[in-house]
Order: C-alpha cells, then sequence, then structure tokens
C-alpha cells in the first residue's frame, strides 16, 4: 500500500523554537506539497517542490522553510515558531500530470506554546 | 472572488437520501477537478476526480462537471452516515503542479 508519512502526529513546541515536520513517501513522486489546516481557512498551500532541491512558495510561505535533498522526503521548518503557526500540517505527493490528485500524510498537529 | 467556492454548510440529509455537494471555480483556464473526504481528525481523501464535461460516476458517488458554468458537483446517492464528513472540492489550473481547494462542506447523514 503506498504511503505519504509524517513523522510526528502530534508536536507541542515553545515560541521561538526552530521545529522541523518531515515527510516521506514511497511512490517515486516527482511533486511534494505542504498545507496547513485552520477552521475556517481550509487549506493553504505553504511550499512544493516539484523536483530534488527545487522548491516553490505557495500561498503562505512567511515564516516557513522547506528542504528536499532526496526525492522521497520534503521537510517543512519553522525558522521560529509563533503562537499563530499553531495549526495541522499537511503533507501530500502526487506525479505529473493531469490525472494525479494528490495522496495526503496522516498529518502533524503542530501547537505553539 | 474566491478560487474556488463551496457551498456553505453544513449540510444534513437523512439516511437513504441523495446528497447534493456543489463547487464553482473562477480560473477557465482550470482541468482537472477533485472531491476529497475528510473525516473529523483525519487527513483527507480523494474518492472521485472528472476532467470532462458531463457525469462520472463510481459507487454511489457521480461527479458532474460543466466547464461552462465553471461548475463541478458530487451526488452522494443512498446516503450513509458513515458518509458524515467534511467534502473537500479542488482544482488543478492549466499545467500547475498544485491543487487550489475549497474550504469545503459538512455533511451529516442523519440515521
Amino acid at each position: 500500500d503506498v504511503k505519504v508519512t509524517q513523522s510526528s502526529r502530534y508536536l507541542v513546541k515553545r515560541t521561538g523554537e526552530k521545529v522541523f515536520l518531515e515527510c516521506v513517501q514511497d511512490m517515486d513522486h516527482e511533486n511534494m506539497f505542504w498545507y496547513r489546516q485552520d477552521p475556517g481557512l481550509g487549506l493553504r498551500l505553504i511550499y512544493f517542490s516539484y523536483d530534488v532541491k527545487m522548491k516553490e512558495k505557495g500561498d503562505i510561505p512567511e515564516g516557513y522553510s522547506v528542504s528536499r535533498e532526496k526525492k522521497e522526503r520534503f521537510s517543512l521548518i519553522l525558522e521560529s515558531a509563533s503562537t499563530n503557526q499553531t495549526s495541522m500540517y499537511l503533507c501530500a505527493s502526487s506525479s505529473p500530470g493531469q490525472g494525479e490528485g494528490y495522496t495526503f500524510g496522516s498529518g502533524t498537529r503542530l501547537t505553539v506554546v | 472572488q474566491k478560487e474556488v467556492e463551496q457551498n456553505s454548510g453544513p449540510l444534513s440529509v437523512p439516511e437513504g437520501a441523495i446528497a447534493s455537494l456543489n463547487c464553482t471555480y473562477s480560473d477557465r483556464g482550470s482541468q482537472s477537478f477533485f472531491w476529497y473526504r475528510q473525516y473529523s481528525g483525519k487527513s483527507p481523501e480523494l474518492i472521485m476526480s472528472i476532467y470532462s464535461n458531463g457525469d462520472k460516476e463510481d459507487g454511489r458517488f457521480t461527479a458532474q462537471l460543466n466547464k461552462a458554468s465553471q461548475y463541478v458537483s458530487l451526488l452522494i446517492r443512498d446516503s450513509q452516515p458513515s458518509d458524515s464528513a467534511t467534502y473537500l472540492c479542488a482544482v488543478k489550473r492549466g499545467s500547475a503542479r498544485q491543487l487550489t481547494f475549497g474550504s469545503g462542506t459538512q455533511l451529516t447523514v442523519l440515521p
């Protein structure tokens, strides 16, 4: 069964900490994405990557960075966590082509205190 | 105007009824359309995709697309309590790699 795996289901971090969220997919997908999901705001794209070492900003990249050193792994980095980054973070992957929707990971619920 | 808009919920239907979920999009260059189901506390899962005008059926689910009206819908026949979830409409524009999501419609199927 193909999978997108997020390393943590729940995280609690302190304000100002550097936070790493990891995502690994085993489908050999080129595209990987990071979204955050908040009540009333829906899914918002933070960053995505279409190849190793390639990245593009999404709609809300401020306060975040990403790293993709290997095709299967896409990391989201909160350089200095703030309380307004408390959210559900969802990783997804897809392959190129019209017909490909996303496969999502199970999500990481991050609380910044 | 939001890029992808879904009819405001929550939507409640009795068990066995047809649930109708609607979505409109603003970009005429959009090529691919997806419906995701998200149970509370879980991540979204893909249930339907549609690319051409008309209807596409998969079991109890039917997706309908009208590109001229920039409208896509999802019908759930014989609704079951297990269909209670939030349904997300997603659109891929032209050659874009990313999907744009609507804010979702919460569906409750009453036993």
